[in-house]
């Protein structure tokens, strides 16, 4: 199985500063035919089902805000949120797709500092 | 609307079965693979398994092998999950996900259910 281990499991960010959050996969995920990396970010809020935010590693889903940006390639990616607010405070999950079982990072809890 | 309606929550026994069903609306049901993914309490997302709903061949986690059943009703747009000889470890909330791209179990999740909470308990 691939291993999806996310970094930091929480961090404390001021309103309408960046966070970071990165994932790493103990295999690439990248399909090289179609050179896609297949990887994705979720956000969940409590009591609520998860959101997909990014796909394709870089695609934002659509009516997500331009402030969620993805990127990445391989093995190694980041989640950027550009300036923090109030409505992004969540759990973040990273996922690949690119095979089964498909494996979800352990979360990042993102905070108001 | 892409809607996907899931079934009310269950109490079980240790040791019992539980089938849960999920109503899937808005779309094409036979064109996307659905996915089950389950988050204990306080815990991360764990994926159980996924199903074609145009054939109901079906691929499942390693951990839940001998366990767990994927089935679909393509005349109801309906896809279920039946887990079998539950245990404590159970307790969890149960989602379906819908795939994307279509056709494809190389897929992530645009569109989940509400969630089925499934407590196990003596």
């Amino acid at each position: 199985d691939i291993v999806m281990t996310q970094s930091p499991d929480s961090l404390a960010v001021s309103l309408g500063e960046r966070a970071t959050i990165n994932c790493k996969s103990s295999q690439s995920v990248l399909f090289r035919s179609n050179n896609k990396s297949y990887l994705a970010w979720y956000q969940q809020k409590p009591g609520q089902p998860p959101k997909l935010v990014i796909y394709w590693t870089s695609t934002r889903e659509s009516g997500v805000p331009d402030r969620f940006s993805g990127s990445g390639s391989g093995t190694d990616f980041t989640l950027t949120i550009s300036s923090l607010q109030a409505e992004d405070v969540a759990l973040y999950f990273c996922q690949q797709y690119y095979t089964t079982p498909v494996t979800f990072g352990q979360g990042t809890k993102v905070e108001i500092k | 609307q892409v809607q996907l309606v899931q079934s009310g929550a269950e109490v079980k026994k240790p040791g019992a079965s539980v089938k849960i069903s999920c109503k899937a609306s808005g779309y094409t049901f036979i064109n996307h693979y659905m996915h089950w993914v389950r988050q204990a309490p306080g815990q991360g997302l764990e994926w159980m398994g996924i199903v074609n709903p145009s054939d109901g061949s079906t691929s499942y986690a390693q951990k839940f092998q001998g366990r767990v059943t994927l089935t679909r009703d393509t005349s109801t747009s309906t896809v279920y999950m039946d887990l079998s000889s539950l245990g404590s470890e159970d307790t969890a909330v149960y989602y379906c996900a819908r795939g994307y791209p279509r056709y494809s179990s190389s897929s992530h999740s645009d569109y989940w259910g509400q969630g089925t909470l499934v407590t196990v308990s003596s």
